[in-house]
């Protein structure tokens, strides 16, 4: 059974502030780790999809790191708005086995953000 | 224009119905995806077709049968629905390759079964 475990799972910001959560996942058969943005009421948005150990990914105020060998990705928020509040989703995607081709999500990290 | 398209959106069924969700992708990707939303929000693999080809099949009943006319549709038909079949189901779709960004997902077919 994969973990994919994320934190904190939720996190309440004031409107100008950074944050950032954090996503833990198998070190071994690593493929891929995705990002998605989930509003409620909409469906997940892909954000980013990181392969490389040493990855940054960067889409506006948002951006992320991926650190393969220990496992954990961080995603940032720099200047946090009230649009951003939305369930952050992060999933991995294994190597081979009965990993491979599929996402395997974490609980996502709720992130409010107060005007 | 609806780049992945559920219906319907809601289901309201009773117990032991059988019912379709019908997914339509137009972005011309091989891969198409049925997850489930479990009780605790986590959103689970069922199903993957590559190609109209059964690829995944994660451990979810036989009651549950995806079907694939084309690489652009992937239906999920469910059989003798049980209460705890009720849930939000996901299709979604992905084209890997250079230019990967990630999986498209429908908005969700929110399954009530009474």
């Amino acid at each position: 059974i994969l973990n994919v475990e994320q934190s904190p799972q939720s996190l309440h910001v004031q409107e100008g502030d950074s944050t950032n959560f954090t996503c833990s996942f198998p070190s071994s058969n690593f493929y891929a780790l995705h990002w998605y943005r989930w509003e409620t009421a909409k469906s997940p948005e892909a954000l980013f999809v990181m392969t490389l150990n040493g990855d940054e990914k960067k889409k506006g105020r948002i951006s992320a790191t991926l650190n393969t060998k220990e496992g954990y990705s961080y995603l940032y928020i720099k200047g946090s708005q009230p649009e951003d509040s939305a369930t952050y989703l992060c999933a991995f995607s294994g190597a081979g086995g009965t990993s491979y081709g599929k996402l395997t999500f974490g609980q996502g990290t709720i992130l409010t953000v107060h005007p | 224009d609806t780049a992945v398209s559920q219906t319907p959106k809601y289901l309201v069924t009773q117990m032991g119905n059988d019912k379709s969700i019908k997914c339509e992708q137009n972005l011309g990707h091989d891969t198409m995806y049925w997850y489930k939303q479990d009780s605790k929000k986590f959103l689970k693999i069922m199903f993957s077709y590559n190609n109209k080809e059964l690829i995944i099949n994660e451990t979810v009943p036989n009651r549950f049968s995806p079907k694939s006319p084309d690489k652009a549709h992937l239906n999920l038909h469910i059989n003798s629905l049980e209460l705890g079949d009720s849930a939000v189901y996901f299709c979604a779709s992905s084209q890997e390759g250079q230019n990967f960004y990630g999986y498209t997902f429908g908005s969700g077919t929110r399954l009530t079964v009474v």
